[in-house]
């Protein structure tokens, strides 16, 4: 019964390149949440998305960050020219469904993006 | 601020004393969420408490929420090393736009020597 599950744990880029990050989310959830934490930091809310569709994305930087879930396949995170400010963890999270029906948000390992 | 605030930042105590954090926030919710994260690592769901829900217990855990107050307590019972860790409030607020989004409080990073 696997978890949520991120790749890759870690990430080295140097700036002005991508760093893209997947989400497979646990067996069954529709929904996936990105966060962002920076050292020493909580978690900050990013995006939320159901498949196909962002739902909630008043947390994603206007520029250079965009996320998507397609019908197959894990969710993407993806960071176009990076900058030292982007090195953080970023974690994944999915549910199975809405706060309507009380459903647990569950947490993968998080990719740790290094900007060097 | 949508986020929570904990307190204190840090906590330091000895093995098997008992540990108190606190979670308050600023919206109205639908539940509250303590989540454990270890160093370099995810984050653990603990535990859950609903708005209906005063106290809840689980283990050597307990969870108290005061709505009115708009706060939350976390109390860990005889403690032990690997309690060591970082914990986090978290709340589905109810406000304007998507309701499903958890919000995380700042953390209280808690010690606890052998």
């Amino acid at each position: 019964n696997a978890g949520v599950m991120q790749n890759p744990r870690h990430l080295v880029r140097r700036r002005g390149q991508e760093a893209r990050l997947r989400c497979s989310p646990m067996k069954g959830h529709s929904h996936v949440y990105w966060y962002r934490q920076l050292p020493e930091e909580g978690l900050k809310f990013m995006v939320y998305l159901q498949k196909e569709n962002i739902i909630d994305e008043s947390g994603m930087p206007k520029e250079r960050f965009s996320a998507e879930f397609p019908k197959e396949g894990p969710s993407i995170l993806r960071i176009q020219q990076v900058v030292r400010g982007d090195s953080a963890a970023y974690f994944c999270a999915s549910s199975l469904g809405t706060e309507s029906s009380g459903n647990t948000i569950y947490f993968g390992e998080g990719s740790w993006l290094t900007v060097v | 601020s949508q986020q929570g605030e904990e307190d204190p930042q840090a906590l330091s105590i000895q093995e098997g004393e008992n540990a108190t954090m606190n979670c308050s926030y600023k919206t109205s919710i639908n539940n509250l969420q303590w989540y454990r994260q270890n160093s370099g690592r995810g984050l653990v769901h603990l535990i859950l408490i609903r708005s209906n829900e005063r106290e809840k217990h689980s283990g050597r855990l307990r969870v108290t929420l005061d709505t009115s107050k708009k706060s939350s307590s976390l109390l860990i019972t005889a403690s032990r090393a690997a309690d060591t860790a970082s914990y986090f409030c978290a709340f589905r607020g109810i406000y304007g736009g998507a309701t499903n989004k958890l919000i995380f409080g700042t953390g209280t990073l808690l010690a606890v020597q052998p």
